[in-house]
């Protein structure tokens, strides 16, 4: 079993719709991460969290750490929202911040 | 530079060659990591530095690959005798000391035919 895991694996979407992206781990973390790669190959960070919410213009992101779950979610979503998703985590007891991170949620927003 | 910055972005090398893929991290970020994405699977950590400390190579997959970082700054990730399992994309990403919050690089896409 993987120690992040995410849901679902693959998400179609028409233009407007609410998007959840779904992330559990199983390892205790010093911060969980959100990040979006697009087609190129290219990694950009949306968000750092170690607890409560966080918001960015249409992105929302929040972790619950008792549960070790977090949600990504996408109003209003667009065809530029297209990409893949990773959740990944810096895990607290390495010593160091190396990141585990979840196979990624490949996501494709149809005008 | 404004970011981290990888570079060739794209090398196709026959099997058997050696190659150099190379990081330049944001300037101040003491912290550089190596990771590998092999097509249709996860971001797999390589290796990580950290200012003047030895590198944790524990992610390295074979004694092919081997990484260093002159200066404190610019890395170079080496594969020696490239086998075709070695296709992937290479990232690079690095941090403050201390930070959890890491910035990557656009990859650098590797094919060995």
């Amino acid at each position: 079993k993987n120690e992040v895991e995410q849901s679902p694996q693959n998400l179609t979407a028409q233009e407007g719709e609410f998007i959840t992206i779904n992330c559990s781990y199983s390892v205790g973390i010093s911060a969980l991460h959100w990040l979006q790669q697009h087609p190129g190959g290219g990694i950009v960070s949306l968000f750092m969290l170690s607890s409560g919410k966080k918001k960015h213009g249409r992105l929302i992101a929040t972790i619950n750490i008792q549960e070790k779950h977090s949600s990504l979610h996408i109003t209003a979503s667009h065809p530029r929202d297209s990409a893949v998703y990773i959740c990944a985590v810096s895990e607290r007891a390495s010593g160091t911040y190396k990141y585990i991170f979840g196979t990624g949620t490949r996501l494709k927003v149809l005008a | 530079g404004a970011g981290v910055s990888q570079s060739p972005s794209n090398k196709v090398t026959e099997k058997g060659k050696d190659v150099e893929l190379r990081c330049d991290p944001i300037s101040g970020h003491t912290a550089l990591y190596w990771y590998r994405q092999s097509l249709g699977q996860g971001l797999e950590f390589l290796i990580y530095f950290q200012g003047n400390s030895a590198p944790d190579k524990s992610g390295l997959p074979s004694d092919r690959f081997s990484a260093e970082r002159t200066g404190g700054s610019v890395s170079t990730l080496t594969i020696q005798r490239t086998q075709q399992e070695d296709s992937a994309v290479y990232l690079c990403a690095s941090s403050f000391t201390g930070s959890t919050e890491a910035f990557f690089g656009q990859g650098t896409r590797l094919t060995v035919v």
